[in-house]
């Protein structure tokens, strides 16, 4: 049981670049998140869904884009990448009240 | 006004001691109250959760809840140095939007 997988688990963008952060769940969970994490910080929810073809902003939205099409799969898009937007992501699946995250995606703009 | 409020620490103990994390919340609609522990370098993984005011019990980790306060508490009793890592509150209002507070970096030394 693979959990949740975030893909890819590292990546270095130029300021203005584009990218989609991979997310995926086998566990038919209707909830899912994604978060970002700045060094010694809490996680800040930047865009959630509830279910397929459902999504809502969350603490930090700006400069990022979600979709949900599946159960299975939460890309998160970054348009014109900022060095503000270097953090830590992570995606999480919930059905209850345990949510379960993914490994992160250590993302740096330069 | 943030929503979780949560004591940035860190903590630093010496081993068996009795350890005390805090978080207080301003949204009355919270309804289920999450603990979650973070190793470094690693995604969340949930430690304790409950939705009612009171304490639960389990094995050396205590959470309390004080919804008249919206102040909650994580307490751990005979601290191990397996026990150092980054401990993280989380509250729902249903089961969508799950929100984090900051973290509390705990270090326990022998």
């Amino acid at each position: 049981n693979a959990g949740v997988t975030q893909t890819p688990k590292f990546r270095i963008l130029k300021i203005g670049q584009s990218m989609t952060l991979q997310c995926t769940q086998d566990m038919n969970h209707n909830y899912m998140y994604w978060y970002r994490q700045d060094p010694g910080m809490g996680l800040k929810l930047i865009y959630y869904s509830v279910g397929a073809g459902i999504t809502d902003k969350g603490e930090v939205p700006n400069g990022y884009n979600v979709s949900r099409s599946t159960t299975e799969d939460f890309p998160l898009r970054l348009e014109l990448a900022a060095p503000s937007q270097t953090s830590v992501y992570f995606c999480a699946s919930r059905m209850q009240l345990e949510a379960f995250f993914g490994q992160g995606t250590r993302l740096t703009v330069v | 006004q943030k929503e979780v409020e949560q004591d940035p620490g860190p903590l630093s103990v010496p081993e068996g001691a009795i350890v005390s994390l805090n978080c207080t919340y301003s949204n009355s609609a919270f309804q289920y109250f999450m603990w979650y522990r973070q190793y470094s370098r690693k995604g969340p993984e949930l430690l304790m959760y409950t939705y009612s005011s009171g304490n639960k019990e389990d094995g050396r980790f205590t959470a309390q809840v004080d919804k008249s306060s919206k102040y909650i508490s994580l307490f751990i009793r005979d601290s191990q140095p397996s026990d150092s890592a980054t401990y993280l509150c989380a509250m729902s209002a249903r089961t969508d939007k799950l929100i984090f507070g900051t973290g509390t970096r705990l270090q326990v030394f022998p």
